[in-house]
């Protein structure tokens, strides 16, 4: 079955750098890759998705990059604001019963 | 328009003791799934439901963990016996139908709840 690691756990950046935190995944097969948005005390929320027939998807300041040879996709966030403090999540949809594999979690903290 | 609900928000409840855990979904999602979160962990999958029937419950931990769900509608998970480490958040995210082997265009946005923050003493 599908297998989704990501890194790194915790992330600290200054306001106004970028952003950079990755996944894998191990099955081939998997053609859809989400990346959710948690904050304090709310449920994840989708921030934006790839599905394997494009390589990269910008919304504004966060992009996301998909290499399907070395199975492995980023979430770029750029010009970093204090809103952007959460846990991010990214995913995988495993195509054998279309569940989606969740990578552990990247706890971002943003520097004033 | 309401998004999915969860309730109670928060329940402390003693080690032995049944709980019991709903969902309300965003009106037209059939499908509806069930995580648990662990502190400072990721998601761990329970049950998905398409409808009301579960074509997948192989994340429950164990047969003390049940879930059902009247229509396409509310649904409940209800542990028995509570023990100390099921303690955490519980999760419920519901989306629209997803046909399966539709190709990556076919799979809809699972939107979450609040969760419902389980504490066994």
């Amino acid at each position: 079955g599908e297998n989704v690691e990501q890194h790194p756990s915790t992330l600290s950046v200054q306001e106004g750098d970028s952003a950079v935190i990755k996944c894998t995944y191990s099955d081939s097969a998997s053609n859809y890759f989400p990346w959710y948005k948690q904050e304090l005390g709310k449920g994840p929320q989708l921030i934006i998705d790839i599905r394997s027939n494009v390589g990269e998807k910008k919304d504004q300041r966060i992009a996301v990059t998909l290499n399907k040879t070395a199975k492995h996709f980023s979430l770029h966030i750029t010009e970093t604001q204090p809103e952007d403090s959460a846990v991010y999540f990214c995913a995988a949809l495993e195509d054998s019963n279309y569940q989606l594999i969740w990578g552990a979690g990247t706890k971002l903290i943003i520097k004033p | 328009g309401a998004g999915v609900s969860q309730s109670p928000s928060n329940k402390v409840t003693e080690k032995g003791k049944d709980v019991e855990l709903r969902c309300d979904p965003i009106s037209g999602h059939t499908a509806l799934y069930w995580y648990r979160q662990r502190l400072g962990q990721g998601l761990e999958f329970l049950i998905y439901f398409q409808g009301n029937s579960a074509p997948d419950k192989s994340g429950l931990p164990s047969d003390r963990f049940s879930a059902e769900r009247t229509g396409e509608s509310v649904s409940t998970l209800t542990i028995q016996r509570t023990q100390q480490e099921d303690s955490a958040v519980y999760l419920c995210a519901s989306s629209r139908p997803n046909r399966l082997a539709g190709g990556p265009n076919s799979y809809n946005e699972q939107f979450f709840g609040p969760g419902t923050r389980l504490t066994v003493l």
